[in-house]
């Protein structure tokens, strides 16, 4: 069963600052991984998608990398601004029906 | 890219109702729908996998009877909660797949009275 953690479960930082949030799944049979925002009480935002193929996506100020052999994907973003702040999931698709697994979720906060 | 729709976008209900809600998918044929929920505070997770014309696939301690699924056509998958009481408050999300990605509904904000 695909398990998915995402570190630091919270992040505060200033504005301006660079930041890296972490994922990784127990299962690296990926199809592709998917990183998302999501506001309070509304639902997801896609933000970037790579496929298991690839080992990164950009944009704008995010970039998403992927290694799949070790089972982690990281998103940075880059001069972090208030408006970033927000729960930030990444989330797997595996076996057979290309089920999505979530992960914990990072809240970020980010202070002006 | 694709555009997957849900209804209602939030509802308000007494226990012991049904309440149904719609997920489509406006641009594409999804022969595969997921249906989610979320609770306060907590990541989705998934409660069942529905393929049009056959029955869904409901996770480990998902009560099939209680959340009845029905996927009648490729564009058009239900979640019906039956029987609500204020533990199933909480947030709904349906997933359609095409081929190769899987797209996300706004969500359904459920509160049971």
């Amino acid at each position: 069963k695909q398990e998915v953690t995402q570190i630091p479960a919270a992040l505060s930082v200033p504005e301006g600052e660079n930041l890296v949030l972490n994922c990784s799944f127990t299962d690296s049979a990926i199809y592709n991984l998917q990183w998302f925002r999501q506001d309070p009480g509304k639902g997801l935002t896609s933000l970037l998608l790579i496929q298991s193929s690839q080992r990164e996506q950009t944009s704008g100020r995010l970039n998403a990398s992927l290694d799949k052999s070790s089972g982690r994907s990281t998103l940075y973003i880059a001069a972090s601004q208030p408006g970033d702040s927000a729960t930030y999931l990444c989330a797997v698709p595996s076996g057979g029906y290309q089920k999505v697994t979530f992960g914990t979720g990072t809240k970020l906060q980010v202070i002006p | 890219g694709a555009v997957v729709s849900q209804h209602p976008s939030w509802v308000i209900c007494k226990s012991g109702t049904s309440v149904k809600i719609e997920c489509r998918s406006l641009d594409f044929q999804a022969t595969t729908m997921f249906w989610y929920r979320q609770f306060p505070k907590q990541s989705l997770m998934l409660m069942a996998t529905s393929n049009e014309g056959s029955k869904a696939t409901y996770e480990q301690g998902v009560e099939k009877d209680k959340f009845l699924i029905n996927h009648a056509s490729l564009t058009l998958s239900t979640l019906t909660v039956t029987s609500a009481h204020p533990e199933d408050s909480s947030f709904y999300i349906c997933s359609a797949r095409d081929t190769e990605v899987g797209f996300f509904g706004p969500g359904t904000r459920l509160t049971v009275l």
